[in-house]
């Protein structure tokens, strides 16, 4: 099984900052790496898929980059509604989650 | 437009076989590729993919979880279902289903995620 893990657990940012989220692989997983927003209460919103590219609808302040086992998610300029729990998903190998980084407000 | 809506007891005791079902509405599993998946959360806790199945039947199952999970496809009723066994209070969740963006794939990134049903385990 791949592990995931997520760094930080949790990180405070004030609106208008640029956050840097972490997501590491126990092994590759080439580029088969996704990026999940959750809002509490919510399903997860599917964010970025196959590393870098945007699903449908999210806005440009989110990119993601990274390959192989190392990977990060930038929110650009954080706006309100981005304060969430965020996930990295990879499925190179069946498919497993990390724990989650949250994003609060500083 | 596409949506999915889980549905089963939210409530179910230790030992018994938990059942859900996600209803799809707006498109048709049986005239697509896609695959369909089950995915849980514990509560305040992160997400673990239980398993996926397609309009056939085929079916991929999550290691871990591979001894009690049986998923099913009825195209007549544009449904597919959960079935776990033996459940503990460890199987406590938000269950979603959830299609991937891709048809054809069995794992991958999802794209569509019903709202979730939570399920309870206690006696």
């Amino acid at each position: 099984e791949i592990i995931m893990t997520q760094s930080p657990a949790t990180l405070s940012v004030s609106p208008g900052e640029r956050a840097t989220l972490s997501c590491r692989a126990s092994q590759s997983v080439s580029s088969n790496l996704a990026w999940y927003q959750q809002q509490p209460g919510q399903a997860p919103r599917l964010l970025i898929y196959g590393a870098s590219t945007r699903a449908t609808g999210i806005p440009a302040r989110f990119s993601g980059s990274g390959s192989g086992t190392e990977f990060t998610l930038t929110i650009s300029s954080l706006q309100s509604e981005d304060f969430a729990v965020y996930y990295c998903q990879q499925y190179n190998n069946w498919l497993t989650f990390g724990p989650g980084t949250k994003v609060d407000i500083k | 437009q596409l949506q999915l809506q889980e549905s089963g007891p939210g409530l179910g005791k230790p030992s018994e076989t938990l059942s859900l079902t996600c209803t799809v509405s707006g498109g048709s599993i049986s005239k697509s590729t896609y695959y369909w998946g089950w995915i849980r959360q514990p509560p305040g806790k992160g997400l673990e993919w239980i398993g996926t199945i397609n309009y056939s039947g085929s079916t991929y199952y999550n290691p871990s979880l591979k001894s009690r999970v049986t998923i099913s496809v009825d195209t007549s009723k544009n449904q597919f279902s959960l079935k776990l066994s033996s459940v503990t209070a460890a199987d406590t969740a938000v269950y979603y289903c959830a299609r991937p963006r891709v048809g054809g794939a069995p794992t991958y990134a999802f794209d569509i995620w019903g709202q979730g049903t939570m399920v309870t385990v206690s006696s």
